[in-house]
């Protein structure tokens, strides 16, 4: 199975200013198509995750462009160019690239 | 809209059985391959299951494969998971979760299974 190491597992951040979480996986995510199906989803308290980002960079539908994606194959980054207070939550990256599918034990952000 | 409503969980002692439901709605279901992600409580996601558009072809995580059971009615947009033999570990939040061409863009609210004796 491939593994998703993320880091920091915490992030406590100042209203206003970036965040930034680092996603790697044990193995490389291109796919035999030509893809890397990385997604970022975001997992607010008490709801479903959400998706933010996927295929590395590609926002979707309905999500800020303060949130962006970037990396190739093994290292992936998530970044929010200004936290606003909806941010808090945890971030989660995933591999949809092989099975089974493989989540980052998630990243907490929370206002400093 | 795309909504996936999640029923079915509940308290189950050990050893028993459940079965959840995912009702589909607001986009064509049978074009769709869909999955089960679970989360135990306080921790992070785990993929589950998935089945594709007909439900000829499933596949399962190694710590539920054997037990639990995907499948779907694409005449009531329903998606389902037989669990069997359920123990303590496999408490969690269950998610439906529809995906498109790899990517899994919507996810159900949940329901909760809760074994314990």
């Amino acid at each position: 199975d491939v593994v998703m190491t993320q880091t920091p597992l915490s992030s406590p951040v100042t209203l206003g200013q970036p965040a930034s979480i680092s996603c790697r996986s044990s193995q490389s995510l291109v796919h035999s198509d030509g893809n890397t199906y990385l997604s970022w989803f975001q997992q607010r308290p008490g709801q479903p995750p959400r998706l933010l980002i996927y295929k590395i960079s590609n926002r979707f539908s309905g999500v800020p462009d303060r949130f962006s994606g970037s990396g190739a194959g093994t290292d992936f980054t998530l970044k929010i160019t200004r936290v606003e207070a909806e941010d808090v939550g945890v971030y989660y990256c995933m591999q949809t690239t092989q099975f089974p599918w493989t989540f980052g034990q998630g990243t907490k952000v929370e206002i400093k | 809209e795309v909504q996936l409503a999640e029923s079915g969980g509940g308290l189950v002692q050990p050893g028993g059985s459940l079965r959840l439901s995912c009702a589909a709605s607001g986009f064509s279901f049978s074009t769709y391959w869909m999955h089960w992600v679970r989360q135990a409580p306080g921790k992070g996601l785990v993929w589950v299951s998935r089945i594709n558009t007909d439900g000829s072809i499933t596949t399962y995580g190694d710590s539920v494969k054997g037990r639990f059971t995907i499948s779907r009615d694409n005449a009531k947009n329903t998606l389902y998971l037989q669990m069997n033999s359920l123990r303590a570990e496999d408490t969690a939040v269950y998610y439906c979760v529809r995906s498109s061409y790899s990517l899994p863009d919507y996810w159900g609210q949940g329901t909760l299974v809760t074994v314990s004796s």
